[in-house]
């Protein structure tokens, strides 16, 4: 399974777009790129998953460079609910989900 | 439909005493993961299991066991908790074929 590298925290300003990188430089053909995010100290929640292509959905949008070694995702428009810690992780086949240490994102009023 | 239940929420336990984690998911999924969340980090992958009856070790096995007699229900065993084993764990299950992970809200486990 690759190794993802997150930056450790960003701020966003609350109604704009919070970008939220993710390096996976050793991503193999087959591994998916998957998000979560953990709000306080719940569980984490699913927010989008792509292989190669760019995804949206009602939450946010995905989108994988053409090498497939970086991604970003995007919450078109961020709200002080938002604020949470976003984990990127590279998984192949359906096993496994490893997690890293994540970007804590802080929306700001 | 309750998703994903961890019995209890909170415990504490005494150096050496043992205990386990029950994780009961109502969604018929074959997947199931035992992760533990220290202060300020991520999640780290215990045990998983691919199906009813079979269980793999993840990245931190050591001090743990775990059991999947029945395909809603993943057990998580301490048998001589140590202080080192004070964090927060989470159980999470997955559907066959769909990408989507569904976590339970945790147990605090603090062992003094």
């Amino acid at each position: 399974d690759a190794k993802t590298t997150q930056p450790p925290s960003m701020d966003c300003a609350e109604g704009r777009a919070a970008n939220l990188p993710c390096n996976h430089s050793t991503i193999s053909g087959n591994e998916y790129v998957y998000w979560y995010r953990q709000i306080h100290s719940q569980g984490p929640q699913y927010i989008i998953h792509g292989l190669k292509n760019n995804e949206t959905n009602e939450m946010a949008s995905l989108i994988i460079t053409e090498d497939r070694k970086s991604s970003t995702l995007i919450l078109p428009h961020a709200t002080l609910r938002d604020t949470a810690v976003y984990y990127c992780i590279a998984q192949e086949g359906t096993y496994k989900y490893i997690f890293g240490t994540g970007t804590r994102l802080k929306v700001l009023a | 439909n309750a998703g994903v239940t961890q019995t209890p929420k909170f415990r504490v336990l005494k150096t050496g005493q043992s205990m386990t984690l029950l994780c009961a998911q109502d969604m018929n999924h074959e997947y199931m993961y035992w992760y533990r969340q220290d202060p300020g980090m991520g999640l780290r992958l215990i045990h998983y299991s691919v199906g009813e009856g079979t269980t793999a070790k993840g990245e931190v096995p050591d001090g743990y066991n775990v059991s999947r007699l029945k395909k809603q229900n993943f057990l998580l065993g301490l048998e001589s908790a140590a202080p080192s084993q004070t964090s927060v764990y989470f159980c999470a299950s997955r559907d066959r074929g769909r990408t989507e992970a569904f976590f339970g809200q945790g147990t605090r486990l603090t062992v003094v």
